[in-house]
């Protein structure tokens, strides 16, 4: 069974850093690339980041770009976020979100749980 | 960026009627097009992608249709478990973007 855990939320200053970090299990991690979306309390989706399985290429929102870094380690099925400069309007639930993985005949991403991130003073 | 619309914000249905969601792109996607289902707690959860493949255990009142600019995510017939908010999302494009999302809520 695909699991994503995210760890690592909880309260944050403005202009501070946080380390998200996502475990994986039950899937082949290296394979499949990988994203950071967030939802600000009572609001809609927003994609924060992206890193390929295995050869790092890496995107990420402009709200969040020179900030954040997002990176995975293949050997221990990790992937992080490492967020730096933090402001208020990152406050917001991070999911952990997989590409399409595909098994018996059928396709899904997987999504983690959330881990709420809270900046504030 | 890509802007994607969705249309209207709250639909007001009945259950057993059909629901028909929309979604508009600022520019083409081709198909590459996902609708999630997020309920009040919860994580989203994927419906459809390519525009109009269901995912994995994803009932068949679900349908999705379209592509270019233009999307429609379809539910046959409403049931309890569908009321939610639903999102698209192009993944076409760099930075993915996310339409603003359809409160289906019951009438």
């Amino acid at each position: 069974e695909v699991q994503l855990v995210e760890s690592g939320g909880g309260l944050g200053q403005p202009g501070g850093s946080l380390r998200l970090s996502c475990a994986a299990s039950g899937f082949t991690f290296s394979d499949y690339n990988m994203n950071w979306v967030r939802q600000a309390p009572g609001t809609g989706l927003e994609w924060v980041s992206y890193i390929s399985g295995s050869d790092n290429t890496i995107y990420y929102a402009d709200s969040v770009k020179g900030r954040f870094t997002i990176s995975r380690d293949n050997s221990k099925d990790s992937l992080f976020l490492q967020m730096n400069s933090l402001r208020d309007d990152d406050t917001a639930m991070y999911y952990c979100v997989s590409s399409l993985i595909c098994s018996g005949g059928g396709c899904r991403t997987h999504w983690g749980q959330g881990t709420l991130v809270t900046v504030s003073s | 960026e890509i802007v994607m619309t969705q249309s209207p914000a709250t639909l007001s249905v009945s259950p057993g009627e059909r629901a028909t969601l929309s979604c508009r792109a600022s520019q083409s996607v081709t198909s590459s097009l996902a609708w999630y289902q997020q309920k009040p707690g919860q994580a989203p959860r994927l419906l459809i992608y390519g525009a109009s493949t269901r995912a994995t255990g994803i009932p068949g009142r679900f349908s999705g249709s379209g592509s270019g600019t233009e999307f429609t995510l379809t539910i046959s017939s409403l049931q309890s478990e569908d009321f939610a908010v639903y999102y698209c999302q192009q993944y076409n494009h760099w930075p993915r973007t996310f339409g603003q999302g359809t409160k289906v809520e019951i009438k």
